[in-house]
């Protein structure tokens, strides 16, 4: 099946730092999405991306398709406290419905 | 406001014992999922339904079985033949077919713990 590859697992960081993480898979896919899960709740759509090259923004967020379509690309600027939680990736191939989810990367964030 | 409703949100089972996972929505949605978390790790697709009264076997279907009676209502089971299920399960539903649809929207989880 398809594999998503997710970096870093983790990272803590101090409040007012810009964050960085990507998703790199071992084949194509039309779609990334970038979720956020807050502790004990589910995930909430960040960021959808449909088009390699594609930068979209929400906020202090910003993600990018990449040109080969095998990878993703979140960043985060000048966090704060409450962007604390776990960010997930997650891609979508040629199967319809069936979305491969990165491993997660957990978020600290030191005020 | 709609969404997606997970009950109960903590449940404990017996070894032995079937339960129930209820998950209902009200945005019209064709198709939904279940995934299971554990830590460290990403989600994992259960099953899912696309449209009522049929659904497919996700990557970990094993020990699991749904039903999709209604196209609001996608109740999961997990059965006393799931050797490990103890975790987080979420339910989630997206519109249809067409690439900008298959956005998941998940409700807020039901945590399952076996003694």
């Amino acid at each position: 099946g398809q594999q998503l590859n997710q970096s870093p697992q983790s990272m803590f960081i101090q409040e007012g730092e810009d964050v960085s993480m990507n998703c790199t898979s071992s084949s194509i896919f039309n779609t990334w999405l970038w979720y956020k899960q807050d502790p004990g709740e589910g995930p909430v759509l960040l960021i959808a991306l449909y088009k390699a090259g594609e930068l979209t923004s929400n906020g202090r967020l910003t993600a990018q398709f990449g040109i080969t379509r095998k990878d993703s690309f979140l960043n985060i600027s000048a966090s704060i406290p409450s962007d604390v939680g776990i960010y997930f990736c997650a891609g979508r191939g040629t199967s319809y419905g069936k979305l491969t989810f990165g491993q997660g990367t957990i978020l600290t964030v030191h005020p | 406001d709609g969404g997606i409703t997970q009950s109960p949100k903590y449940l404990f089972r017996k070894e032995g014992q079937n339960v129930t996972l209820s998950c209902e929505q009200n945005l019209n949605h064709d198709a939904m999922y279940w995934y299971r978390q554990d830590p460290g790790q990403g989600l994992r697709l259960i099953y899912y339904s696309q449209i009522v009264n049929d659904f497919q076997k996700g990557d970990i279907a094993e020990g699991y079985s749904v039903s999709r009676e209604k196209k609001e209502s996608f109740p999961l089971t997990v059965t006393s033949a799931q050797k490990n299920p103890t975790a987080f399960y979420l339910c989630a539903s997206s519109k249809g077919s067409s690439s900008g649809a298959n956005v998941l929207t998940f409700g807020a989880g039901s945590r399952l713990t076996v003694l």
